[in-house]
């Protein structure tokens, strides 16, 4: 079945280190992916998208993925955490179904950036 | 500015009755899509759109119904045979091909 993981409900950081969410997935062909955010009673604001080409993928807000094929996971990366990056971060692929495509999102990790 | 238009922002229904959710887009885009969110579960996909006149069931679809007569609209009715309905709800857009979705701000939705 395909299907993405995010395996942490939280994550907790403290401001100014490095933080990292973590998501695999599984899905048929070549993946697209995605990372959103979202802030409360807000919709998803889309950080970066993985389709081909380089590993590691620089998106908005200082946000960055790397995608791992043999290990099937793009997790979300920042160098350095503020107090405004805490939120739900939802992990996301584009999966084909029946001659079209869906998206499929993980669970969602909130993130808790500690002053 | 280019957005999609979701409304009301929050509804209030007794159960038993039929209630409809509005979603527009003035992004040209062809497909639209309608997800429910429930905390600790993500974004379960209930309907999607790829074409004017043309929509395919998502995961959790029983008890919803929706229309697609125009490109800018994509409308959701939360008929009284979804068994739990209270939920927030997200209207998306995409261009076809692998495009991020564009997100609406959301209906929370509460029936009692």
């Amino acid at each position: 079945a395909q299907s993405v993981a995010q395996p942490e409900d939280q994550v907790n950081v403290a401001e100014g280190n490095p933080l990292t969410v973590k998501c695999t997935y599984s899905v048929s062909g070549n993946p697209y992916l995605f990372w959103y955010v979202q802030y409360p009673n807000r919709g998803l604001q889309f950080l970066l998208k993985y389709i081909t080409g380089d590993n590691l993928v620089k998106g908005s807000y200082g946000f960055e993925a790397e995608f791992n094929k043999s290990q099937t996971s793009f997790h979300l990366k920042k160098p350095s955490a503020l107090v405004s990056d805490s939120a739900l971060y939802f992990c996301a692929v584009r999966a084909p179904t029946s001659g079209t495509y869906k998206y499929i999102f993980g669970t969602g990790t909130r993130l808790k950036v500690l002053a | 500015d280019g957005g999609i238009t979701q409304s009301p922002k929050y509804l209030f229904r007794k159960e038993g009755q039929n209630v409809t959710l509005s979603c527009e887009q003035n992004l040209n885009h062809d497909a639209m899509y309608w997800y429910r969110q429930d905390p600790g579960q993500g974004l379960r996909l209930i309907y999607y759109s790829q074409i004017v006149n043309d929509f395919q069931k998502g995961d959790i679809a029983e008890g919803y119904s929706v229309s697609r007569e125009k490109k800018e609209s994509f409308p959701l009715t939360v008929t009284s045979a979804q068994k739990n309905p209270t939920a927030f709800y997200l209207c998306a857009s995409s261009i076809q091909g692998g495009s991020p979705l564009h997100f609406g701000n959301g209906t929370r939705l509460t029936v009692t």
